[in-house]
């Protein structure tokens, strides 16, 4: 199975700060790569796909970035809203897998 | 518009079988995969299985003696069971619909699950 490792663990930011979120697989998945928020108690929501396509709806501040085996996700202008727990997940072989998350939280 | 749905019950004795229902509207279970997906409290995602459009299924390999995945398109539901549960099996179980060509795109609100005598 692909590894998914996802970094930082937690992260604590301002209002209006821009943050990035890295995740490596443990080998080249292609771009077959998604992101996606859980706030809590919620289910999570699909925000990227395909590495760096924004899905329907997903603010503009979302980006996707990366190739191979690392990629990352960048928040612009962090908003309040944006506080959640975010995870990679790759499709490009199977089974897929998740990363183990980001807490994103406001300082 | 796309919804999914999941219910079953919330709590499960030890060596028990679990059977959750995912009941979908918006979409054909003949056009779209899903998947179930699992998450221990305060834990990450685990994936578990999916249904294919066409009625295969795969399984995660740590959970396929356990696992079975079926279907009933007449009712557009997705039906999971898993036996032998044991306390490390609690916790939100998620029924997703997957988009081409990757990702999941619409999630259930999930269920909770507590495995406990």
């Amino acid at each position: 199975d692909i590894q998914m490792t996802q970094s930082p663990a937690s992260l604590s930011a301002s209002l209006g700060e821009t943050v990035t979120i890295e995740c490596r697989a443990s080998e080249d998945i292609y771009n077959g790569l998604a992101w996606y928020q859980q706030k809590p108690g919620k289910s999570p929501q699909l925000l990227i796909y395909n590495a760096n396509s924004l899905h329907t709806g997903v603010p503009s501040r979302f980006s996707g970035s990366g190739s191979g085996t690392q990629y990352s996700l960048k928040i612009n202008s962090l908003q309040s809203e944006d506080v959640a727990s975010y995870f990679c997940q790759q499709y490009y072989d199977y089974p897929p897998t998740f990363g183990a998350g980001t807490k994103l939280e406001l300082k | 518009q796309v919804q999914l749905k999941e219910s079953g019950p919330g709590l499960v004795q030890p060596s028990q079988t679990l059977s959750l229902t995912c009941t979908v509207s918006g979409f054909s279970l003949t056009s779209y995969n899903v998947h179930w997906v699992r998450q221990p409290p305060g834990k990450g995602l685990e994936w578990m299985g999916r249904m294919r459009y066409n009625g295969d299924t795969s399984y995660n390999s740590a959970l396929k003696s356990r696992l079975s995945i079926s279907r009933d398109t007449s009712k557009n539901q997705v039906f999971l069971k898993m036996n032998s549960l044991q306390t490390d099996d609690t916790g939100t179980y998620y029924c997703t619909r997957a988009r081409l060509p990757g990702g999941f795109d619409y999630w259930g609100q999930g269920v909770m699950v507590t495995v406990s005598s």
